[in-house]
């Protein structure tokens, strides 16, 4: 089945930078890779999510590139402001599919002020 | 996702015992799928109902059944608890039998004593 790996685990960047987190996957039948926010004591909540006939996708100050040759998929945030403190997962799946998604460990972001 | 609600919000249970959690969307929604996220960890793919069927199952035994109704209700069972099925439990409504795009309800956190 598909594997998804995710660095780093934790990430502390000063408020104003930007910030990067890495996912891998495995399987390459995957073809859909949302990026999900989670806030303490909260549902994740999808952010952006990007498909593999696509390379990158923007919204406002987050943006996701893909790199299907290499299986591997990033989140870019910049601009980092505190409300951007939070875990982040990524998350892999076979489009069309009925296999759920896979999900990565997280990264806790922590922006300093 | 708007317009999702899961019951119980917080749930005690002690091992051994069997827990039906539920989860409830706006009309149309005809697929829906479980999963869940342990402590410091990202959501697991349960299994997946459509149109009243299970139609994909994640790495999980069978004592996590589920059901899904006329009215797109829908429950996850699970029968002699251990300890390690604390946990917040998500339900993701959708549309089609093989949405991709998942919005998490608010979850149940269920702990087993």
């Amino acid at each position: 089945g598909e594997n998804v790996e995710q660095h780093p685990s934790t990430l502390s960047v000063q408020e104003g930078d930007s910030a990067v987190i890495k996912c891998t996957y495995s399987d390459s039948a995957s073809n859909y890779f949302p990026w999900y926010k989670q806030e303490l004591g909260k549902r994740p909540q999808l952010i952006i999510d990007i498909r593999s006939n696509v390379g990158e996708k923007k919204d406002q100050r987050i943006a996701v590139t893909l790199n299907k040759t290499a299986k591997h998929f990033s989140l870019h945030i910049t601009e980092t402001q505190p409300e951007d403190s939070a875990v982040y997962f990524c998350a892999a799946k076979k489009g069309g599919g009925a296999d759920g998604l896979t999900f990565g460990k997280g990264t806790h972001l922590i922006i300093q002020p | 996702e708007t317009g999702v609600t899961q019951s119980p919000t917080h749930l005690i249970k002690t091992r051994g015992q069997q827990v039906t959690l539920r989860c409830s969307s706006q009309s149309g929604h005809n697929t829906v799928s479980w999963y869940q996220q342990a402590l410091g960890q990202g959501p697991q793919f349960i299994f997946q109902y459509y149109r009243e069927e299970e139609n994909g199952r994640g790495n999980f035994p069978p004592r996590f059944s589920g059901l899904q109704f006329p009215n797109y209700s829908s429950e996850l069972n699970v029968n002699a608890l251990e300890l390690d099925d604390s946990a917040l439990y998500l339900c993701a409504p959708s549309m089609g039998g093989s949405s991709d795009t998942q919005y998490f309800g608010p979850g149940t956190r269920l702990t087993v004593l």
